[in-house]
This record gives C-alpha cells, structure tokens and sequence, in this order.
C-alpha cells in the first residue's frame, strides 16, 4: 500500500529555534501534498496546500512566513517552523494522495511529528 | 462548502459488543467520504471509504459504514468490539480531484472496557 514518511518522529529545541519536517511519498508521486496540525485531544486542522513545484495554499489565519513549504519534487514536501516560540508546540502531520490514480483515492497520512518548543 | 460532525466525543462499549460511531455530513457535491483511526502519538490509518459506489462499504479490521444520503449520514459500525479497537477515530469528507481538501469531524475516542 501508499507509504507515507514523515521525519522527525519527534524534535524537542529551544525557543527561537528554526525546525524542518520532511514528508516523503515512498512508492508512488504526490502533486499535492498536506500539512496538519493537531492539538491535544482536538481534531487536525489543515495548515496548507503544498503543490509540487509551484507555492503553497494557505489556510486563513495560518501564517505563511511562519510555516514556510517547499515541495521541490513529486515525493518530497518540507514544512520549516521558522523562530518557534512555545505556542507552536503540537503535532503536526503530512498527508499526500496518490497522483497517477483517479480522484476518489484517500489521503495516506505520515506518522506525524510531535514538536515541543521550550 | 463541507463539514461533518461527529456525535458523541467519547464511546465506551464492552469487549465483544455492538460498536456504532455516528457521522452526519454536509456538502455542497456528492461527497467522498472516510473513516480514519487514529492510535496515540501516530497518523491516521485509513479505515474505509465512500466514493460513490456500493452504500455499505467494508473496511479493515471488521469495521463498516454504510451511506444513507437521505440521512446524510456515514456511520460507522463493528459487530464486535475488541481491545484492541480503542482509539481515536475520525469521519471526513472531501470532494472529487487529487488536490481536494479533507475536512475533518472532532473525533471520537472509543474505549473498550473488559
């Protein structure tokens, strides 16, 4: 099945700090993949549209500056949190469909990175 | 535009009994619609889904859910819960295209006691 890998599994840094995540699709190509957020005990929340080669959607209120995304190839998207603060603590999580396949297959999610900013 | 509400935040079933999450959907075009699990500190794993096809539709792990658009609901159901099934589960709707969005329900967190 679609494999969805999503690296770190989980980073702990310090306030101020720059942090990258990687979603990789292993076995098939993603025009378009899927960033999340996901509070405690709450629902995910899409952050963004990542589109391979072209820039990124944004959902309204999520700050573009804050939450840079590049999608540079068909199997590879990255979300960089740029100067973290504490209330960026969360778990976020990718998603990417499968390209080559009708519209009606489902997301394949990563495993998600859990980010804790002290 | 789509949304889908999950009622019911918290489930808890006996081992061996009847499980029912219940999802109501709204949607502007003829939806897709999905069940994902959710376990503790992972990503979501997909249990079934809806693509217009066949109503009642079987997913991994015994469960299925069946359409009734007259209700515009999704619910899903497992004739026997096991220990194994406690978790988050979420129910979302999309439209058609690669690049369409999944919106989400709130959750329901399903507790299988002994």
């Amino acid at each position: 099945g679609a494999v969805v890998s999503q690296h770190p599994s989980r980073v702990i840094c310090k306030s101020g700090t720059s942090v990258k995540i990687e979603c990789r699709s292993l076995d098939f190509q993603a025009t378009t993949m899927f960033w999340y957020r996901q509070f405690p005990k709450q629902s995910l929340m899409l952050m963004a549209t990542s589109n391979e080669g072209s820039k990124a959607t944004y959902e309204q209120g999520v700050e573009k500056d804050k939450f840079l995304i590049n999608h540079a190839s068909l199997t590879l998207s990255t979300l960089t949190v740029t100067s973290a603060h504490p209330e960026d603590s969360s778990f976020y999580i990718c998603s990417a469909r499968d390209s080559g396949t009708t519209s009606n297959q489902p997301q394949h999610f990563g495993d998600g990175t859990r980010l804790s900013i002290l | 535009a789509q949304s889908v509400t999950q009622l019911g935040s918290h489930v808890s079933v006996s081992e061996g009994a009847l499980v029912l999450l219940r999802c109501n959907y709204s949607s502007s075009v003829p939806p897709y619609l999905f069940w994902y699990v959710q376990y503790p500190n992972q990503g979501l794993q997909l249990l079934l889904k809806y693509t217009s096809a066949a109503t009642l539709v079987k997913g991994i792990n015994g469960f299925e859910a069946e359409f009734k658009k007259s209700e515009t609901s999704f619910h899903l159901t497992k004739p026997s819960a096991h220990m194994s099934d406690a978790a988050e589960y979420f129910c979302a709707v999309s439209g058609a295209g690669t690049a369409s969005k999944l919106t989400f329900g709130t959750g329901t967190r399903l507790q299988v006691t002994l």
